[in-house]
């Protein structure tokens, strides 16, 4: 069975730093996605991760994988108050796909 | 493009009643799937579809039933609706794993339930 953990859970950082979130899972595959949730909202495609050293950029973020590692990490740069939000990375196993339980992000002024 | 369409968007249910989640989508993707959101927990696959007929358990399926008779309707229902299904649900389709086609779930809007 696929495990897909994060850390942190909860991340409180100020405007203009850096910070990175980790997603590790428990079992080999190939793809994985991140994804944003604003409060009381659907969930929204940010990145698509398709192979061993992905990496994609969107403006202040960064996503890689490294799926020898079981590992990605989302990179973010210069934190403004609009990346607040809840990221989920979710690991395609079959057809399906297993979510970890989500990173809190408040960017503070 | 609609994408997917779930309906309603909020219920209040009583326990012990049933009802029909809706969701629809445009896409002519052939997987569909429910999942439930709770605190904490991440999303949680309930059931899914690769197909019109074709219908799958996922980690909770207890308490749900599905069909999917149809490419672009994927219903849940809710037998007999107990306090512990109080969550927001989301539909999500993406095109077939395996078909070199990956851009991820298409998300529905979610529906708000609560069981009192």
């Amino acid at each position: 069975e696929l495990k897909v953990e994060q850390n942190p859970l909860f991340l409180s950082m100020q405007e203009g730093k850096n910070y990175t979130i980790y997603c590790n899972y428990s079992t080999t595959s190939d793809r994985l996605y991140w994804y944003r949730q604003d409060p009381g909202k659907s969930l929204e495609s940010l990145f698509v991760l398709l192979s061993n050293g992905a990496v994609k950029q969107e403006g202040r973020l960064m996503a890689s994988l490294d799926t020898k590692a079981r590992l990605s990490t989302l990179h973010i740069t210069a934190a403004v108050h609009d990346l607040s939000a809840t990221y989920f990375c979710a690991v395609e196993y079959g057809q399906n796909f297993v979510f970890g339980p989500g990173t809190r992000l408040s960017v503070l002024p | 493009n609609a994408g997917v369409t779930q309906t309603p968007k909020f219920q209040v249910l009583k326990t012990g009643q049933s009802m029909t989640l809706q969701c629809a989508q445009d896409m002519n993707h052939e997987y569909m799937s429910w999942y439930r959101q709770d605190p904490g927990m991440g999303l949680r696959l309930i059931h899914y579809s690769v197909g019109a007929g074709i219908t799958d358990q996922g980690e909770v399926p207890n308490g749900y039933n599905v069909s999917r008779s149809t490419t672009e309707d994927f219903p849940l229902r809710l037998l007999l609706a107990a306090p512990s299904q109080t969550s927001v649900y989301f539909c999500a389709s993406k095109p077939l794993s395996g078909t070199g086609i990956y851009y991820g779930y298409t998300f529905g809007s979610g529906t708000r339930l609560t069981v009192v």
